[in-house]
């Protein structure tokens, strides 16, 4: 079955230092794969998507994420962290056969950021 | 005026009360869907709907409702609300055509004491 998950529940960062958040998908083929971020009191918003082609994806706010297809990977990273970054981030999958327009989504990843 | 527009934000009903969540869209597209948000599960698909005619179940749809009044408007009814339908609820939307991803709502929040 197709599955998303996302490994780390809570993380925490400084400002100003490195992110990476991860995401892992079960599917049986190439996925739609995405990263949306909701901030507290927000609806979510699309960071980033991978259809095809370039594995390194580059999203809004200095976002970029990498497919891995031999890891079942797909992690977003930022080289340095804002303040305002600190948000909930989904990592979600599909759509599946038949074009369904269904997303499958992780359990999210909190991020603090530390002054 | 958003793209996505939920209505109530918030709700705050008692146990066994009969509850509408609304959901309108100006992005003109065909797919709707209802999502519900908790701590720690992500968001889980409840319904969907690809055009007024075609309703379709999520993994978790029992316990809800849904009506699809136009293409614009796809409402989300609890008939009997339950404490654990306490939770976060998402509207989204996507193109019929090539899959971009959804637009979602602002989402309403609705607590069941």
């Amino acid at each position: 079955a197709q599955s998303v998950t996302q490994p780390d529940i809570h993380i925490t960062v400084s400002e100003g230092a490195s992110l990476e958040l991860r995401c892992n998908y079960s599917y049986g083929a190439t996925p739609y794969l995405f990263w949306y971020v909701q901030s507290p009191g927000q609806g979510l918003q699309l960071l980033l998507k991978y259809f095809s082609g370039d594995t390194l994806v580059q999203g809004i706010k200095g976002f970029e994420a990498e497919f891995k297809r031999s890891q079942s990977s797909f992690n977003l990273r930022k080289p340095s962290v804002h303040w305002s970054d600190a948000a909930e981030y989904f990592c979600a999958v599909g759509p599946f056969s038949g074009n369904t327009g269904k997303l499958i989504f992780g359990q999210g990843t909190t991020l603090q950021v530390k002054p | 005026d958003a793209d996505v527009t939920q209505t109530p934000r918030n709700r705050i009903t008692k146990t066994g009360k009969r509850i509408m969540l609304e959901c309108s869209q100006t992005k003109g597209h065909d797919r709707m869907y209802w999502y519900r948000q908790d701590p720690g599960l992500g968001l889980r698909l409840i319904y969907y709907s690809f055009d007024v005619k075609d309703i379709n179940k999520g993994e978790i749809s029992d316990g809800y409702s849904v009506s699809r009044q136009a293409q614009a408007k796809f409402s989300l009814s609890l008939e009997s609300a339950i404490p654990n339908q306490t939770a976060l609820y998402f509207c989204a939307t996507s193109d019929k055509g090539q899959f971009y991803g959804y637009t979602f709502g602002s989402g309403t929040r609705l607590t069941v004491v």
